[in-house]
């Protein structure tokens, strides 16, 4: 297992276009977790799966994001009609328990 | 809501000082977690501290957690150019993870 994985690593777009990102968190782990950092921040919780289910959203998460994690695997995340203020880099973790939270590598997205 | 504070936010120092960050939390949660992060890179785990006056060694960084102060250490012993990152604390509430601001190391040859 090589640890929670994200794809795409970086995402250029432009303002009012969607983007999507993916998240395969660590293999058997049933909680999934999304946070965004800006630069010279620390990361800020979004949203929190348990298996399929959505159980918490922050009220970061305006009406123009949308998280799914359909089969209880891999989670995407998507933003729509991006604004310049949504360029951060996108974090995802999963865990087996209560205890750590395991980061990948996330990605970085850009609006222009 | 949750709050956590980190001191200080930049620390520039010499390799082979000492030195103490300090993290003050908010909540009664008796767990609290440092991550490092390298420039442009992900959260990497350093320390889970699961109880009041937990410590926890490795190399040369200790982190201790007094939850009664509601506060956690990250001493840093005889530092190393490696060392150089950014140090995030976060506690828990719950599901969610709330970080500090981080504290951004320099250690200069």
């Amino acid at each position: 297992d090589t640890g929670v994985s994200q794809d795409p690593r970086h995402k250029i777009t432009k303002r009012g276009q969607n983007v999507t990102f993916r998240c395969d968190p660590i293999s058997e782990h049933n909680r999934l977790y999304w946070y965004r950092q800006t630069l010279g921040q620390g990361p800020e919780f979004l949203t929190y799966f348990q298996n399929e289910a959505q159980l918490e959203k922050s009220r970061l998460l305006s009406d123009r994001f949308s998280a799914e994690r359909p089969k209880g695997s891999f989670s995407t995340l998507e933003i729509q009609r991006t604004e310049q203020g949504d360029s951060a880099m996108y974090l995802c973790a999963s865990s087996s328990g209560w205890i750590e939270q395991y980061f990948g590598p996330g990605t970085r997205l850009t609006v222009t | 809501e949750l709050k956590v504070e980190q001191n200080p936010l930049f620390l520039s120092m010499q390799e082979g000082k000492n030195y103490t960050i300090y993290c003050n939390y908010s909540t009664t949660s008796d767990r609290l977690y440092w991550y490092r992060q390298d420039p442009g890179k992900s959260l990497e785990s350093l320390f889970v501290l699961l109880s009041n006056g937990a410590v926890k060694q490795e190399g040369r960084l200790m982190a201790s957690l007094d939850t009664k102060a509601r506060l956690s250490t990250l001493h840093i012993t005889a530092a190393v150019h490696d060392l150089s990152a950014t140090y995030f604390c976060a506690e828990t509430s719950g599901s969610r993870l709330t970080f500090g601001e981080g504290t951004q190391l320099t250690v200069n040859p």
